[in-house]
């Protein structure tokens, strides 16, 4: 166990749609970062919060947005939802400054089904 | 920008083969390099890490070393076992970032008893 929270595990929609995943991080970590898996794409990263602020932006379509709250739990909204966004979502955390980069820790993942 | 390169899966080996996953990178600065793991129905996690050239890093039987010269890091397994069946990641970041993981796109090693 990473220590690592996301909800929901399995979600379906139809294509046009708005969903909004939800992350815990572990405790006392500052950093959430979300990461999108997909068959073709493999994994790409979206996007990473500090302390409730953004820090860096990936791959993440103008569709999607996300934010940290001030317990830290962050959420990444999917909006007009397209075929091709049909993907596992996971969420990391990390204390950031301290301990080796790029040790994430990751949750189980949310598994995304459009239809 | 930076990139990782992995070998193709997937790969099927008979339980106590020697494992080896090709991983090459692309980027600039000193990256640390990285594995990850992740079993089925799990989320990722680190196997093993390098942060500088000539670095091996080393966990669970499984050891990569940081080739700078070769731009590589190839994982290694002497014995592999049936519960190393899992997808394997090779991932590195950018020197000053903030630890963002560049993943490679996987291979898949099954383990037959």
């Amino acid at each position: 166990d990473s220590g690592v929270t996301q909800t929901p595990k399995h979600l379906i929609t139809a294509t046009g749609q708005r969903v909004t995943l939800r992350c815990s991080p572990r405790s006392g970590d500052l950093s959430v970062y979300w990461y999108q898996q997909s068959l073709d794409q493999g994994l790409q990263f979206l996007i990473h919060y500090y302390n409730g602020e953004e820090r860096a932006k990936g791959n993440i379509l103008e569709r999607f947005s996300a934010q940290q709250f001030p317990d830290l739990h962050s959420e990444l909204n999917l909006s007009s939802l397209e075929l091709g966004d049909s993907a596992l979502y996971f969420c990391a955390s990390s204390l950031l400054g301290q301990g080796s980069p790029g040790e994430l820790f990751f949750g189980e993942g949310s598994r995304l089904t459009v239809l | 920008g930076n990139s990782v390169t992995q070998m193709e899966g997937p790969v099927t080996l008979s339980e106590e083969a020697f494992l080896t996953i090709n991983c090459t990178y692309t980027a600039t600065g000193y990256p640390s390099l990285f594995w990850y793991v992740q079993y089925p129905g799990e989320g990722l996690q680190l196997l093993l890490k390098a942060t500088k050239a000539d670095d091996k890093g080393s966990n669970k039987g499984f050891e990569a070393t940081y080739r700078k010269e070769t731009t590589s890091f190839h994982l290694e397994k002497g014995s592999v076992q049936v519960s190393d069946s899992a997808v394997y990641f090779c991932a590195l970041t950018r020197s000053g970032s903030a630890r963002q993981l560049t993943f490679g796109s996987g291979t898949q090693l099954t383990v037959l008893p």
